[in-house]
């Protein structure tokens, strides 16, 4: 069964270390990869997505993630943390459901912590 | 820039009332996805509309829930006889199906007594 894995529950980092938030999936296609992030009270917030072409990509705030084919792996990563990330970290991949349509399946999430 | 509204933001009912969520989509979005989350967990999802088309059901989804969008345009989930494990967080999400993004809403807490 597809399925996304965040191994990581929680992460403690201080302010303007280096970050890497791991995805693990098990998908049989070539997946549409997507991080998320939830802030308290706020919607989830697209950060950047992956369909295919160069296996590094951009996002906002800083944030990059590489796919990695050979290891099922979609981590996300930032230079140098800002208190302002503190918040939860959501990684999806996109199945093509029976129906033709598209859905999202969520990984657990990560929890950022930022150390002032 | 609307973006996708939810209302209410917060519900909180005794068990075994019925409640019913709204959500606005993105105006030229087709598609509306509806999901549920609870705490420490990932949004699970629950239904999908194609226009007002109700294409896709998790079996998350009980007979109690239901979920409608008439006109293509907002839709509503009910939630009739409702138990404390219905208590979460009811996200909306819409998309024009272009790249498959989906612009989500604030959510709708859920919580039952």
């Amino acid at each position: 069964a597809q399925s996304v894995t965040q191994p990581d529950i929680h992460i403690t980092v201080s302010e303007g270390a280096s970050l890497e938030l791991r995805c693990n999936y098990s998908y049989g296609a070539t997946p549409y990869l997507f991080w998320y992030v939830q802030s308290p009270g706020q919607g989830l917030q697209l950060l950047l997505k992956y369909f295919s072409g160069d296996t590094l990509v951009q996002g906002i705030k800083g944030f990059e993630a590489e796919f990695k084919r050979s290891q099922s792996s979609f981590n996300l990563r930032k230079p140098s943390v800002h208190w302002s990330d503190a918040a939860e970290y959501f990684c999806a991949v996109v199945l093509l459901t029976a129906s033709g349509t598209y859905k999202y399946i969520f990984g657990t999430g990560t929890r950022l912590k930022v150390l002032a | 820039d609307t973006g996708v509204s939810q209302d209410p933001r917060h519900k909180i009912t005794k068990r075994g009332q019925n409640v019913t969520f709204r959500c606005d989509p993105i105006s030229e979005h087709n598609r509306l996805y509806w999901y549920r989350q609870t705490l420490g967990q990932g949004p699970e999802f629950l239904t999908y509309f194609q226009n007002e088309a109700q294409l896709e059901k998790s079996r998350l989804l009980s007979d109690r829930f239901s979920a409608e969008r008439p006109k293509g345009s907002f839709s509503t989930l009910e939630i009739q006889r409702t138990e404390q494990g219905d208590s979460a967080m009811y996200l909306c999400a819409s998309s024009s199906g272009l790249d498959n993004e989906q612009f989500f809403g604030p959510g709708t807490r859920l919580t039952v007594l």
